[in-house]
């Protein structure tokens, strides 16, 4: 797989309920962040998560790190439509600061 | 919060031109960079600048493109030739500190269409 991949590539669900997103990674890392981004529009940093850390939370959002497992996951809770869009995790490599690799992204679609 | 803030939005432009994109970066930051997001296709590095210069460009980074920070507050992309693979979603960040330790501030984008 590739650095930085997220997976599903696509999630539906109701508003209300929990979504949960997945990204992994293959080479070691400084830190790992989430990005959203609304269709057609600028990213959004959402999350900086370091490599030392394990989990993170912001408001109904919560970050896990494994760092033996190279994966990371995103939860989102009580999901709302205004959550709809997509969601990247980038990685910024230990040889390679200041250099972000993005993933392709989950698109998280919420109904309501 | 402060902004990254770019400009034009939208570019078009014909095979073979120029064009300069323009980004006005937070305005303590040290750190820039611009990646681009091709339609459908993941958000790639395109190069990051500090200090006055290029710390790090992709392969995708070629000779036809350069970086500019032609004053205090401006970053600018210029691609020399455009051609048809050009046309992508291009987005300026900034960072306070290196992007490796701190998070990244993107802006909105420049749409570029190459005709």
């Amino acid at each position: 797989s590739q650095q930085g991949e997220e997976d599903p590539q696509a999630l539906s669900i109701q508003e209300g309920e929990n979504a949960t997103m997945n990204c992994s990674y293959k080479t070691s890392i400084n830190n790992l962040q989430w990005y959203r981004q609304n269709s057609g529009r600028g990213l959004v940093h959402l999350i900086l998560i370091r490599s030392n850390e394990r989990e993170k939370h912001s408001g109904r959002l919560r970050v896990t790190l494994d760092t033996s497992k190279k994966s990371s996951s995103l939860l989102i809770t009580a999901s709302r439509a205004a959550d709809t869009a997509s969601y990247f995790c980038a990685t910024d490599e230990r040889t390679n600061a200041g250099k972000s690799t993005f993933g392709d992204g989950t698109t998280l679609t919420v109904k309501p | 919060e402060p902004e990254v803030t770019q400009t034009p939005s939208h570019q078009v432009t014909q095979m073979g031109q120029e064009v300069i994109l323009r980004c006005v970066p937070i305005s303590n930051h040290l750190y820039f960079y611009w990646y681009r997001q091709i339609l459908g296709q993941k958000v790639e590095f395109l190069v990051s600048f500090y200090n006055n210069e290029i710390s790090e460009k992709s392969e995708i980074f070629d000779d036809q493109f350069s970086v500019e920070r032609p004053d205090g507050s401006n970053f600018t992309l210029k691609i020399r030739s455009t051609k048809l693979e050009d046309s992508a979603m291009y987005f300026c960040a900034s960072s306070e500190e290196a992007g490796g330790y701190e998070k990244l501030f993107f802006g909105s984008g420049t749409q570029l269409s190459v005709l």
